[in-house]
């Protein structure tokens, strides 16, 4: 069975600066895919990023960027330029390709990373 | 597209009571998931369907919960009877086949069981 977990219960960042949040999966799949949510206080669940597993280059959007590492099975989500529309749980999670006549992979999360962007 | 529809918002009921969540995913859209979050476990699978179809509901915790999806626009989560450690927040998510581009999800009921 596959695993995600985020070891950082809680970060803080001050406005304007970086911050990286980290996750680590553990499964025997080859192809997969890769995604980090962000939920703010409205709960509402919103997808940042995703990264295909077969795809060596990292996912970049905007001011979020990945630096996925599949021998290390490590997905680490950076925040540039942190604002404090920012704040949220985060959280990384992971599903595997669909099997030729299997079921499909459900998206299974980690625990969540709460940030908190500073002024 | 207004997204994925949930309803209600908010619902408090008594122990006991039959609760039913309403979830309406994004046209095109032809798999669904139903999701629970609580501080405790995080966020846990109950079951998903494509095309209307249920396909796991390995996750689904006990008989009294109960999952249809009668049409392509409209799904259901029913508990009866409803237990206090129901409360959770409860997620509907659509995606397209095979979610490769990640999953719309709704913004949740928040169920309160008193």
């Amino acid at each position: 069975a596959q695993t995600v977990t985020q070891s950082q219960p809680e970060m803080s960042v001050q406005e304007a600066e970086t911050v990286t949040l980290s996750c680590t999966y553990d499964t025997s799949e080859s192809n997969y895919y890769l995604f980090w949510y962000k939920q703010p206080p409205s709960r509402q669940m919103i997808l940042v990023i995703r990264q295909e597993a077969y795809k060596q280059q990292n996912a970049t959007e905007n001011r979020f960027s990945v630096n996925f590492q599949k021998a290390a099975k490590s997905f680490s989500l950076k925040i540039s330029d942190s604002q404090l529309g920012d704040t949220a749980m985060y959280f990384c999670a992971f599903m595997k390709e669909k099997d030729y006549g299997g079921s499909q992979g459900n998206l299974i999360f980690g625990k969540g990373t709460k940030l908190s962007v500073k002024p | 597209d207004a997204g994925v529809i949930q309803s209600p918002r908010h619902e408090v009921t008594e122990m006991g009571q039959e609760v039913t969540l309403r979830c309406k995913p994004i046209s095109g859209h032809n798999s669904l998931f139903w999701y629970r979050q609580t501080m405790m476990r995080g966020l846990e699978l109950l079951i998903y369907f494509n095309n209307n179809v249920p396909i796991d509901d390995s996750g689904m915790p006990e008989d009294r919960f109960s999952a249809k999806m009668p049409n392509a626009s409209f799904s259901t989560l029913k508990i009866q009877p409803s237990e206090p450690r129901d409360s959770a927040v409860y997620f509907c998510a659509s995606s397209f086949y095979r979610g490769r581009y990640g999953y719309t999800f709704g913004s949740g009921t928040r169920l309160t069981v008193v």
